[in-house]
């Protein structure tokens, strides 16, 4: 079965950059989109970007451009957001989601990340 | 950016009922709406997209219609599963934006 095994809790200073990993299983990796939404504690959803793992390809909401990037390594069937210039307000639950282009079919747990000083 | 509006944002029933959620697109997006459920703790999970396609494995008591920019998941015979919360999440154009989120309680 479909698996994405993200990395573990962040805590970060405003500022900073945070990297967070996804390690997807039980598919074959570069056929779907991995897409990153976030939620911050108690709100909605928020859809940051996505990477199509064949080509590399990605696109990214307006909000986060320019300071979100996504990456994969197809050696390792994992992809990574790179979030920079924290501030409180990037205090989430950051999760990928496998899927088509249109649509979030498969999820990891979530990594939270909160920014501190 | 489209907007989407899901009413009501917190709804109560009983074990057995039949549900319905609205969600609303501020501008046409013919039939690229999914709906997730998401419990607390967990991440969401989909149960229908293409506005009424649903997703292998989720029970049929769910079901989605609509099209343009009015569209509603309807949830028939509770089971105590299902009181979560849903989004609904619409796809156009390289944008993609969830509702805010209707929670569904026990009465």
């Amino acid at each position: 079965q479909v698996q994405l095994l993200q990395s573990g809790a962040e805590v970060k200073q405003p500022g900073a950059s945070v990297k967070v990993s996804c390690k997807a299983s039980g598919y074959t990796f570069t056929d779907y989109y991995i897409h990153w939404v976030r939620q911050a504690s108690g709100q909605g959803l928020e859809w940051m970007g996505w990477i199509n793992p064949s080509s590399g390809g990605t696109d990214y909401a307006p909000k986060f451009q320019g300071r979100v990037t996504l990456t994969r390594d197809t050696s390792i069937s994992t992809a990574f957001m790179d979030l920079s210039s924290l501030t409180s307000d990037d205090s989430a639950r950051y999760y990928c989601a496998s899927g088509p282009i249109d649509r979030f079919d498969s999820w990891g747990q979530g990594t939270l990340v909160t920014v501190s000083s | 950016d489209i907007q989407m509006t899901q009413s009501p944002s917190t709804l109560s029933a009983s074990v057995g009922d039949t549900v319905t959620i609205s969600c609303r697109a501020s501008q046409s997006i013919s039939r690229w709406l999914a709906w997730y459920q998401q419990k607390p703790g967990e991440a969401p999970k989909v149960l229908i997209y293409d506005a009424f396609t649903l997703k292998t494995g989720v029970p049929s008591r769910f079901s989605g219609s609509g099209s343009g920019t009015e569209f509603t998941l309807t949830i028939s015979s509770l089971q105590p599963d299902d009181f979560a919360t849903y989004y609904c999440q619409q796809y156009n154009s390289h944008s993609y934006t969830f509702g805010q989120g209707s929670k569904l309680e026990i009465k």
